[in-house]
């Protein structure tokens, strides 16, 4: 079936450092792939996504990009905030999951002024 | 602009209650789901319903029951409660077209406790 493995968290940086939350997948088909970001006490919202091989998704200074020869979608920030510290889920949905969104495990990130 | 509206955001039961979490979209969505978020296990998926008048389990389905009552609410009810469903529970939809057609849009959480 469909999985998602992204890095173990929590990733903390100095503010103005540059961030890469690794994401890799598994999946039958051609999946879409998605950054949610969820702040603290908040459901989660969309971040970025990505429908086929190549795109990059792009969202208030974080970007990825569907690798399918490498089965991965990191996120990266050149230059991250305090506000961006929260938890960030990989996610994609594709064909041989029914199209049932399956989620990573989650990456909190700790941004220190 | 609501989008997914959820409650309650806490309760606190003691084991074997019952009680039933609401949830209700105004996006014209056709696909509703309930999560559960425990720490370091991500968001694992209870229940989902792709359209009106079908449901259907996901991953970690005993102990819930749920109801898509029209196309706008979907509820996820635990019929005897027990510890182990502490948790997060979040409901989300998507798909004006059917599923996996975009973005899932969640409610902000109904935080359970189970004692």
């Amino acid at each position: 079936g469909d999985s998602v493995t992204q890095m173990e968290g929590p990733v903390t940086l100095s503010e103005e450092a540059f961030l890469t939350i690794n994401c890799t997948y598994t999946a039958t088909g051609y999946p879409s792939l998605f950054w949610y970001v969820q702040y603290p006490g908040e459901g989660l919202q969309l971040l970025l996504k990505a429908t086929k091989a190549d795109d990059k998704g792009s969202n208030k200074g974080f970007e990825a990009t569907y690798r399918k020869e490498t089965t991965s979608f990191h996120l990266e920030k050149g230059s991250v905030q305090v506000s961006d510290s929260a938890v960030y889920f990989c996610a994609l949905s594709s064909s041989g999951g029914s199209y049932i969104p399956t989620f990573g495990r989650g990456t909190s990130l700790i941004v220190h002024p | 602009n609501a989008g997914v509206t959820q409650t309650p955001k806490f309760q606190v039961l003691k084991t074997g209650q019952s009680m039933t979490l609401q949830c209700a979209q105004d996006m014209n969505h056709n696909s509703m789901y309930w999560y559960r978020q425990d720490p370091g296990m991500g968001l694992r998926l209870i229940y989902y319903s792709a359209s009106e008048g079908t449901t259907d389990k996901g991953e970690v389905p005993n102990g819930y029951n749920v109801s898509r009552l029209n196309k706008r609410e979907f509820s996820l009810r635990l019929e005897s409660a027990a510890p182990s469903q502490t948790s997060v529970y979040f409901c989300a939809s998507s798909g004006v077209g059917g599923l996996g057609t975009g973005e899932l849009f969640f409610g902000e959480g109904s935080r359970l406790t189970v004692l």
